[in-house]
């Protein structure tokens, strides 16, 4: 059964630091996004991603975040200056469209900011 | 606000039992629902899903039922089983037409054999 992949599994980073989290969504998916996870916490919405554009943004994705698709098959978060309170998982998700239809999960990478 | 902290709804139960976990949804424009299941250390997997326009819908062993009413979601796994024990998160599309999806904040249901 098709699934989305991510890597890597574990990130840890120094505050201050760039992280990239890197995300293949499902090859027949138009539809990409970006959820987090911190411990114990619900599932959050950061941003959705179409035709190489961002469709949707939370009030969580300020300036230090951003997403990309640099190719036909990868999909991106970049956060630029990490901070402590960034530590979470976080989940790519995608979808074959935007009408209603249900998000497939990757298993998450999970991020410490030391 | 709302409170966060570590400590999710729970629902225990014993092998075999109907389970039954309820949510609240926030928005009475949002027209689309799921329930997802999340083991510790996994993604969310997807369990069911439900249109507004409908008050009932059955899978495999689970039902979702919506009352519109009183904005609340529930499902039901009939006969449950070890493998059920995980956290159950309901989720809704706050932006109806879009599947940018707002979580609830999950319960875990803990299945002792």
């Amino acid at each position: 059964e098709p699934e989305v992949t991510q890597t890597p599994s574990h990130q840890v980073t120094q505050m201050g630091q760039e992280v990239i989290l890197r995300c293949v969504p499902i090859s027949n998916h138009l539809y990409f996004y970006w959820y987090r996870q911190i411990l114990g916490q619900k599932v959050e919405f950061l941003v959705s991603f179409y035709n190489n554009e961002i469709s949707e943004k939370s009030e969580i994705f300020d300036d230090q975040f951003s997403v990309e698709r640099p190719d036909g098959s990868n999909f991106t978060l970049k956060i630029r200056s990490t901070k402590l309170e960034d530590s979470a998982m976080y989940f790519c998700a995608s979808s074959v469209s935007t009408e209603n239809e249900k998000l497939f999960f990757g298993s998450g990478t999970q991020l410490s900011v030391l | 606000g709302e409170s966060v902290g570590l400590h999710l709804p729970t629902l225990s139960v014993q092998e075999g039992d109907n389970s039954i976990i309820n949510c609240a949804y926030s928005n009475s424009a949002s027209d689309y629902f799921i329930w997802y299941k999340q083991e510790s250390g996994k993604g969310p997997q997807f369990i069911i899903d439900i249109r507004s326009n409908m008050d009932k819908r059955q899978g495999q062993r689970v039902t979702v039922l919506l009352n519109k009413t009183v904005k609340h979601l529930s499902l039901q796994i009939a006969a449950t089983q070890p493998g059920d024990s995980a956290v159950y998160f309901c989720a809704e599309n706050m932006n109806p037409g879009y599947s940018t999806l707002t979580f609830g904040k999950g319960t875990m249901l803990l299945v002792s054999p």
